[in-house]
């Protein structure tokens, strides 16, 4: 069945470093990939997605790319902000959502 | 516009009692899953809604868990005897079709369920 590894947090970085965080995903067929996204207090809603290969995900200065080759989804952004502090959650799909572990992001002013 | 809303928002039970919890998704979303998250791990899969079938129980972790859905809307998650390992956070999702048909799923803010 389908799997999704994305790295341990937390993360903590200083406001504008540059963020990734890696996923890698094991999948029969061709899933949709997605990062959610869970600020504190609030529910799980969609950051970013891509439904095919080499397709780039993109919202709030996020971005990913669908990398078939790697089997990887990995998320990044140029210069975080206190605001982007949140657990991230990267998933596949056929025709239900298998998530990472999630990974918290702690960014300092 | 309403989201899917999950009632109750908390529930504090005793070990071995009955707990119900429901999810109103959005109206119109044919697709239906529940999740659940304990602290500080990821999202586990439990169970999927196609309308009002449930193709995929494969998550659900034991046969004190249990889920129906009716009239292609309301869903109710209900646990008998209760165990304190099921305390958790319950979220519901609700979609336009399913994922595979690339309809973002939307969720609720879940049900905090602690068990005493």
């Amino acid at each position: 069945g389908n799997s999704v590894t994305q790295m341990e947090g937390p993360v903590t970085l200083s406001e504008e470093a540059f963020l990734t965080i890696n996923c890698t995903y094991t999948a029969t067929g061709y899933p949709s990939l997605f990062w959610y996204v869970q600020y504190p207090g609030e529910g799980l809603q969609l950051l970013l997605k891509a439904t095919k290969a080499d397709d780039k995900g993109s919202n709030k200065g996020f971005e990913a790319t669908y990398r078939k080759e790697t089997t990887s989804f990995h998320l990044e952004k140029g210069s975080v902000q206190v605001s982007d502090s949140a657990v991230y959650f990267c998933a596949d799909s056929s025709y239900k959502l298998i998530f990472g572990s999630g990974t918290r992001l702690l960014v300092r002013p | 516009g309403a989201g899917v809303s999950q009632s109750p928002s908390n529930k504090v039970t005793e070990k071995g009692k009955d707990v119900e919890l429901r999810c109103d998704p959005i109206s119109g979303h044919t697709a239906l899953y529940w999740y659940r998250q304990r602290l500080g791990q990821g999202l586990e899969f439990l169970i999927y809604f196609q309308g009002n079938s449930a193709p995929d129980k494969s998550g659900l972790p034991s046969d004190r868990f249990s889920a129906e859905r009716t009239g292609e809307s309301v869903s109710t998650l209900t646990i008998q005897r209760t165990q304190q390992e099921d305390s958790a956070v319950y979220l519901c999702a609700s979609s336009f079709r399913g994922s595979s048909y690339n309809s973002p799923l939307h969720f609720g803010n879940g049900t905090r369920l602690t068990v005493t």
